[in-house]
């Protein structure tokens, strides 16, 4: 058990919808990193907040967006859904920024049929 | 970030040491050695990482060469359940550097009995 927790575990929707993943990080930590694992494009990251501010891009989509709120969870919504965003999203955490080693949750898997 | 180039796959029988090389030839004096593993479709594990000198946890040891060009993560004792994907990530470590880890394609370990 890592400490960070996703949820949901499962969620299955249709093209077109728009859902929330949402992550709690370990207790102290600092920074939530989002990746995505689809079969073709392997594990990428997304996007980083560190305490409430965005910290760097990867190759998030425009249609994703994400938030860290002050209590450090942070929420990754995914809208105007389509086919090819059927993945595992895994959150992890780590107390600060690039120093250190990150922890990952068990992710949520998204089946968009 | 500096590439890094691992085999695709390796075979290790169970007890034995399974030895991991990493080719990281482009490195950069102040970037560390990472190493995370993914147990089938679980969210990737930290395992250690190093500098210049040898590193040894509870879970592996890390043997980087005098160059730097090169690492290896050792297992000393494989169990089935560290039949997984093993990732070589070499990135800056530093708090004011955002901490994404880009993952390549990693190495598949598979354990037989």
């Amino acid at each position: 058990d890592s400490g960070v927790t996703q949820t949901p575990k499962h969620l299955i929707t249709a093209t077109g919808q728009r859902v929330t993943l949402r992550c709690s990080p370990r207790s102290g930590d600092l920074s939530v990193y989002w990746y995505q694992q689809s079969l073709d494009q392997g594990l990428q990251f997304l996007i980083q907040y560190y305490n409430g501010e965005e910290r760097a891009k990867g190759n998030i989509l425009e249609r994703f967006s994400a938030q860290q709120f002050p209590d450090l969870h942070s929420e990754l919504n995914l809208s105007s859904l389509e086919l090819g965003d059927s993945a595992l999203y895994f959150c992890a955490s780590s107390p600060h920024g690039g120093k250190y080693e990150q922890y990952f949750g068990p992710g949520t898997r998204l089946t968009v049929t | 970030d500096a590439k890094t180039t691992q085999p695709p796959s390796m075979d290790c029988a169970e007890g034995r040491a399974a030895n991991l090389p990493c080719n990281h030839s482009t490195i950069s004096g102040n970037e560390y050695v990472y190493w995370y593993r993914q147990i089938h479709s679980q969210g990737p594990q930290y395992i250690i990482h190093g500098l210049k000198n040898n590193e040894t946890n509870e879970m592996a040891s890390l043997i980087i060469t005098e160059d730097r060009k090169s690492s290896t993560l050792i297992l000393p004792h494989a169990t089935l359940r560290d039949t997984a994907v093993y990732y070589c990530i070499v990135r800056v470590a530093s708090s004011s550097n955002t901490g994404k880890l880009i993952f390549g394609q990693g190495t598949t370990l598979q354990v037989k009995p």
